[in-house]
């Protein structure tokens, strides 16, 4: 089983309105979460990283949470503009680890 | 300032072909990574190495061999290419302190028919 949940897989939004995705994770002992963008044909971006001790992190008009206690994670995107259309990914990482575990991700379009 | 780079961005394979994809970053990186990413799936973990003469197997390591001879470099080698191969391989980066920032290349999209 999969430590990192994402939903929803996919949504669709009109431009200009808002959205927020959910990651779940069970990843222990944990370190930090990261949220990637994807653009199709492209590699991940990161957005966004937040440790134990951060419950939110802006990066634009995206906005990242974080619940350590119950292991769950958001992310908000405002105003969502066409170039928003990608997919976004949750990436946990184990303490004192270097290697992640990623999220299917949750694919996200635009549409004027 | 280029970052990573993979070659080739497609390729289409025979089974039982053989190829390198090539991964070259230029930011110092001692930790090098190869993630292949199937639709609907999260990325897994191929092999890694953690500097010049040291690989280890990551999560989904069999068919796949790599080298890491400099510290830019680390292609991925498929020896006997089967259909379960067909997939988007990436390469990232990442400096050996935390917390391990990634930087990904633009992916590889291979094909074995």
């Amino acid at each position: 089983k999969n430590q990192v949940e994402q939903s929803p897989q996919s949504l669709i939004i009109l431009e200009g309105k808002n959205c927020t995705l959910q990651c779940n994770y069970t990843v222990s002992p944990f370190s930090n979460l990261r949220w990637y963008k994807q653009d199709t044909g492209r590699g991940p971006v990161s957005l966004t990283i937040m440790t134990f001790s951060e419950n939110t992190k802006s990066n634009g008009r995206y906005t990242a949470t974080l619940d350590a206690d119950t292991k769950q994670s958001s992310l908000h995107i405002t105003a969502s503009q066409l170039s928003d259309s990608a997919s976004y990914i949750c990436v946990v990482s184990k303490a004192n680890d270097y290697k992640l575990s990623f999220g299917a991700g949750t694919t996200v379009t635009v549409r004027a | 300032n280029a970052g990573v780079t993979q070659t080739p961005k497609f390729r289409i394979l025979k089974i039982g072909q053989s190829m390198t994809l090539q991964c070259t970053q230029d930011m110092n990186h001692n930790y090098m990574y190869w993630y292949r990413q199937d639709p609907g799936m999260g990325l897994k973990l191929i092999y890694y190495s953690v500097g010049a003469g040291i690989t280890d197997k990551g999560e989904v390591p069999n068919g796949y061999n790599v080298s890491r001879s400099t510290t830019e470099d680390f292609p991925l080698r498929l020896e006997l290419a089967a259909p379960s191969q067909t997939s988007v391989y990436f390469c990232a980066s990442s400096p050996s302190t935390g917390p391990y920032e990634q930087y990904f290349g633009p992916g590889t999209r291979l094909t074995v028919t």
